[in-house]
């Protein structure tokens, strides 16, 4: 069975850092891609950004918010997933779930097929 | 960036109803739309993939259609453990994935 476990989550201050973890099992960890997805209270999902499996070049991309800020990356000996977060800003508060990623033949075909429960950031002063 | 729009931002509806709600892309994505299920303090769950494909352990009830910029996710004979927030995803812009607003389903 797939199990994914965020931690390193907690109380910031606006402008400090953080470093989330994402411990793998159940599944060959170097052989997937991984993503981190957020959300903030009283709001939907916000995908973050995601790190390719290092047979496909172990490139990230990131979306334009967190972009220049966040960093993924991996250390599959150890299988897991890493989000280091710095210049945090009070709207980076949120729950952060890291996410297998499942993709097809196609370019377009990906999906988050498996999910951890969660980790709380709360970025305040 | 591709924009996805979820219609109604919420509903309620009877145990045993058909359920329908629709994602609307800003641009065709032809066929690359994913669906999640969540419910509060849990992880989200995978549904339907590919816009109409059933992720291995879903419900049939669950179902998905649509292409280009329009697609609807139904439940059929809603059931007390359905109640949740749903969202669209798509995937056609691999480099900038993006979620909708989501649709949470309430009891009437």
């Amino acid at each position: 069975e797939v199990q994914l476990v965020e931690s390193g989550g907690g109380l910031v201050k606006p402008g400090g850092s953080l470093r989330l973890s994402c411990a793998a099992s159940g599944f060959t960890f170097s052989n997937a891609g991984m993503s981190w997805v957020r959300q903030a209270p009283g709001k939907g999902l916000e995908w973050l950004g995601r790190i390719k499996k290092k047979t496909d070049g172990g490139t990230t991309d990131y979306a334009a918010p967190v972009k220049g800020r966040f960093t993924i990356s991996r250390d599959d000996s150890k299988k897991t997933l890493y989000l280091q977060m710095n210049n945090l800003k009070t709207d980076d508060t949120a729950v952060y779930y890291c996410t297998t990623v499942s993709v097809g033949v196609a370019s377009g075909d990906l999906m988050f097929s498996s999910w951890g429960q969660g980790t709380l950031v709360t970025v305040s002063s | 960036d591709i924009q996805m729009t979820q219609s109604p931002s919420s509903l309620s509806a009877s145990v045993g109803d058909r359920v329908t709600m629709t994602c609307r892309a800003s641009k065709s994505i032809t066929k690359y739309i994913n669906w999640y299920q969540h419910k509060p303090g849990k992880a989200p769950k995978l549904l339907i993939y590919t816009a109409s494909s059933l992720q291995s352990g879903v419900p049939t009830r669950f179902s998905g259609s649509g292409s280009g910029t329009d697609f609807t996710l139904t439940i059929s004979n809603l059931q007390p453990e359905d109640f949740a927030t749903y969202y669209c995803q798509q995937s056609h812009s691999t480099l900038s994935l993006s979620f909708g607003g989501g649709t949470k389903v309430e009891i009437k």
